[in-house]
């Protein structure tokens, strides 16, 4: 498997929270991804970063925030939690270094965040 | 935003029979991936597809990427009880890889 890994795997937070999501890979690829995979809506894409300090967003990015200070690591941000942000958040990478865009992607195992 | 239709939603099946799932779009798209996910895991690649006409094989599985470049389809052969879990379509066009909503399959001995 691709060197990607999720943080936490599992969290229970309360509305108005906020809640960072973390996601770290050991490929040194340009291009990281955050999803949420919700039942009846498959996977959709939140927010892309296609190197350090340059992010982009996804089509559901509303309530959502992200950084990439590192080529490792790419955090989803919740500024302030709700339930509707309940769902498992999944981070994606290029299956090849030489791929540059958003073609086959290698995903981690998910991080299932429940808002109360 | 933009969606696959994904048919069947769930499928529900005994061990060796064969297995067909389809993805449609109202979009053309340049590459179509099939993508598996077992409970608690993420999706994990099956089977890619770049070129309109193109029928792949991985083991049991075989999938075609549509003439039209609108649609694909996934057929697994002689089913085995580890075939059990979620398969997902995924069409990219420019910049943009969009998910089926998925067909969950479960397989009975």
């Amino acid at each position: 498997d691709a060197g990607i890994t999720q943080s936490p795997r599992h969290k229970v937070t309360e509305t108005g929270t906020p809640v960072t999501l973390r996601c770290h890979q050991t490929e040194n690829h340009r291009y990281m991804y955050w999803y949420r995979q919700d039942p009846g809506h498959g996977l959709r894409l939140i927010h892309y970063s296609y190197g350090v300090k340059d992010t982009d967003k996804g089509e559901v990015s509303d309530g959502y925030s992200v950084s990439r200070s590192k080529t490792e690591d790419f955090l989803l941000t919740l500024e302030s939690a709700t339930s509707s942000q309940t769902s498992v958040y999944f981070c994606a990478i290029p299956s090849s270094p030489r791929v540059s865009g958003a073609n086959v992607l290698t995903f981690g195992a998910g991080s299932r965040l429940t808002v109360l | 935003g933009q969606q696959l239709n994904q048919s069947p939603q769930s499928m529900f099946i005994q061990e060796g029979e064969d297995v067909s799932m389809n993805c449609t779009s109202s979009s053309i798209f340049n590459t179509w991936l099939w993508y598996k996910q077992d409970p608690g895991e993420g999706p994990v690649l099956l089977i890619a597809l770049y070129k309109a006409g193109e029928l792949t094989s991985n083991g049991r599985l075989t999938a075609q990427f549509g003439i039209t470049r609108k649609d694909s389809f996934l057929n697994i052969s002689a089913s085995i009880p580890s075939d059990v879990g979620i398969y997902f379509c995924a069409g990219y066009n420019t910049d943009k890889l969009i998910f089926g909503t998925g067909t969950r399959l479960q397989v009975f001995p």
